[in-house]
């Protein structure tokens, strides 16, 4: 399973874009991208999945390069709602397992 | 609601004792997984079913944790002879597998365990 490393906390101001950047060299040909968003004590939340180039929701948008041995997950302007744990994770297209890292802790502040 | 429920939301238990917890997935949901989550930490994998199957299993699992899907439904976990050390967030989550398509998780809520 690819391991991913991204940033262990970030903080922000209510208004303003945030990106995450994920880095996962050893991605495969068959992996995807996923972001899940995590308030505490409740169980992660999905946000955003993708496998090359850009994807947007209504949530979030997430820019893969072509070499897709990283990605960013982009928040257009955060709110204080938006402070939680964003993990991003790799993930295969047969099941594997998720593999989840430490996350970053956003912090958006007023 | 037609997300995933999980039951207790908390439990306190003394060591020792005996806890089991369910998970009710998503509605024709074929997977469903366990994982457990300490504070600070990204959510660990237990194990998961596909359908009633139970396919993969971590070595976290110890020998004192037994989880199960009798009609490819709900699950429980149970452990026994709990220790303070078990003392974490339990999570389920289930999804959809369909083939090469790529599968979402959804989580449930989870539930809180300590052990005194």
């Amino acid at each position: 399973l690819a391991k991913t490393t991204q940033p262990i906390s970030m903080d922000s101001y209510e208004g303003q874009e945030v990106n995450i950047t994920c880095s996962h060299n050893n991605i495969a040909t068959n992996d995807y991208i996923t972001w899940y968003q995590q308030f505490p004590s409740q169980g992660p939340r999905f946000i955003i999945q993708g496998y090359k180039t850009k994807v947007t929701n209504e949530v979030a948008s997430l820019f893969i390069p072509a070499d897709r041995k990283s990605s960013t997950l982009s928040l257009p302007r955060v709110s204080l709602s938006d402070t939680a744990v964003y993990y991003c994770l790799v993930v295969g297209s047969y099941g594997q397992n998720f593999v989840f890292g430490p996350g970053t802790r956003l912090s958006v502040l007023p | 609601d037609t997300g995933v429920s999980q039951n207790p939301r908390h439990k306190i238990t003394k060591r020792g004792q005996n806890v089991t917890f369910r998970c009710d997935p998503i509605s024709e949901h074929n997977r469903l997984y366990w994982y457990r989550q300490t504070l600070g930490q990204g959510p660990e994998f237990l194990t998961y079913f596909q359908n009633e199957a139970q396919l993969e299993k971590s070595r976290l699992l110890s020998d004192r944790f037994s989880a199960e899907r009798p009609k490819g439904s709900f699950s429980t976990l149970e452990i026994q002879r709990t220790e303070q050390g078990d003392s974490a967030m339990y999570l389920c989550a289930s999804s959809l597998s369909a083939g090469i398509i790529q599968e979402t998780q959804y989580f449930g809520p989870g539930t809180r365990l300590l052990v005194l």
